[in-house]
């Protein structure tokens, strides 16, 4: 079956730090990969997306890049800010093994990051 | 756009009495609706998806006759946990996908999630 493995947190920056939190995934089929950001009292937002091999994501300062040689989706921003404190979800998702077009998601674990001012 | 809420955003109910989330979409209609269990430092575990008008289907280990899922309109779904016990416990969140999507990737719209002690 399908799983996702993301680096263990909670992750604590200082402000303008460089940020990666590491994320690989397991998928019977081609799957498409996202981030997931939730932060404190709402609800999961779409961070970014890929949908096939070297296919770069990026949103808000945020990149990812599909890697399928190394089955990772590393989540990455060259300069966090304090308002980037959030817990972050790296998913996936393989319409053909989610049997069609429902589509469902697969999480990893979540890896809660603060920046410090 | 594209908000989806939940209510109550957290309850306590008693060990042995039902109580029942709602999750709606608020300015789109979600022809289905997905409902996950989150328990504290673990990922999302998805418990069940459904389509307008049809049964929910189920994922393995979960029991529908203690998760009732009622999909009756385009932009309400509820879910009802039946008999609870404290082992019931946990952050349940709902998430709505508009439209049919036929090509990936699409976007699953998620609510602030309920919070359920089962005392």
């Amino acid at each position: 079956g399908n799983s996702v493995t993301q680096m263990e947190g909670p992750v604590t920056l200082s402000e303008e730090a460089f940020l990666t939190i590491n994320c690989t995934y397991t998928a019977t089929g081609y799957p498409s990969l996202f981030w997931y950001v939730q932060y404190p009292g709402e609800g999961l937002q779409l961070l970014l997306k890929a949908t096939k091999a070297d296919d770069k994501g990026s949103n808000k300062g945020f990149e990812a890049t599909y890697r399928k040689e190394t089955t990772s989706f590393h989540l990455e921003k060259g300069s966090v800010q304090v308002s980037d404190s959030a817990v972050y979800f790296c998913a996936l998702s393989d319409p053909r093994y989610s049997g069609g077009s429902n589509y469902k998601l697969t999480f990893g674990k979540g890896t809660l990051l603060t920046v410090n001012p | 756009g594209a908000v989806v809420s939940q209510h109550p955003s957290w309850v306590i109910c008693k060990s042995g009495t039902s109580v029942k989330i709602e999750c709606r979409s608020l300015d789109f209609q979600a022809t289905t609706m997905f409902w996950y269990r989150q328990f504290p430092k673990q990922s999302l575990m998805l418990m069940a998806t459904s389509n307008e008008g049809s049964k929910a289907t189920y994922e393995q280990g979960v029991e529908k006759d203690k998760f009732l899922i009622n999909h009756a309109s385009l932009t309400l779904s509820t879910l009802t946990v039946t008999s609870a016990h404290p082992e019931d416990s946990s952050f349940y969140i709902c998430s709505a996908r508009p439209g049919q999507g036929l090509q990936p990737p699409y976007e699953q719209y998620f609510g602030p999630g309920t919070r359920l002690t089962v005392t």
